[in-house]
């Protein structure tokens, strides 16, 4: 069984300032690594993922993660970030249990921008 | 555009009273959940649809029961909803579950319960 454990439920940050959101998993078998956007009264949003390559993977609206293996981390990061990037966001892991692909979620980390 | 329908996006139900939520979706995938998600808290999964096998979660409790007469459609149904039962349940689909894909999520039915 896999597990992902986002440490920070809340990041308030101001606005044009740099961002990390960390994410952890644990699996015994190799995963897949996602992570996704909520923005208030909507569903779930595809930022990016890692399937294999590249370790930095880059996302849409500016941001970016890098898979290491060896700290078990998916980390979301963005340069700079704006009022609009307000949302809800969650790291997810597929691994392949019984023949499918099951995708676990974290319980989310809440960013806050600020003017 | 393709994508994933959600109906009524606000319901409200009585404590006991059955209420069933619907989904509905224009992607042709064939495989589709069914997540509860209370506040603060990671999404749920309840149960999924790869075609017309039906995958229960373990935990899944018989309270809720899950229909899809077709592929573009699948139902929630609570049976007997209690206080504990509120929460936004979302839909989602994928193309296939033993093929890694990325989720797309509808927007949710915020369920309450009076």
């Amino acid at each position: 069984a896999q597990s992902v454990t986002q440490l920070d439920s809340q990041v308030p940050v101001f606005e044009e300032a740099p961002v990390e959101l960390r994410c952890n998993y644990s699996s015994s078998v190799s995963v897949y690594l996602f992570w996704y956007v909520q923005y208030p009264n909507q569903g779930l949003q595809l930022l990016l993922k890692y399937l294999s390559g590249s370790t930095l993977v880059k996302g849409i609206n500016g941001f970016e993660a890098e898979f290491n293996k060896s700290q078990t981390s998916f980390h979301l990061r963005k340069p700079s970030v704006h009022i609009s990037d307000t949302a809800e966001y969650f790291c997810a892991v597929s691994a392949l249990s019984g023949g499918s692909y099951i995708p676990t979620f974290g319980r989310g980390t809440s960013l806050i921008v600020h003017p | 555009d393709a994508m994933v329908i959600q109906n009524p996006r606000y319901q409200v139900t009585q404590f006991g009273k059955p209420v069933t939520l619907s989904c509905s979706q224009t992607l042709n995938h064939n495989v589709m959940y069914w997540y509860q998600q209370k506040s603060s808290q990671a999404p749920k999964l309840l149960f999924h649809y790869y075609d017309k096998d039906f995958n229960n979660e373990a935990d899944t409790p018989d309270n809720f029961q899950s229909r899809r007469p077709n592929t573009s459609f699948c139902f929630l149904d609570i049976r007997s909803p209690g206080l504990g039962d509120a929460a936004m349940y979302l839909c989602a689909t994928s193309n296939h579950p033993r093929e890694l894909s990325e989720q797309y999520f509808g927007p949710g039915t915020r369920l309450t319960v009076t």
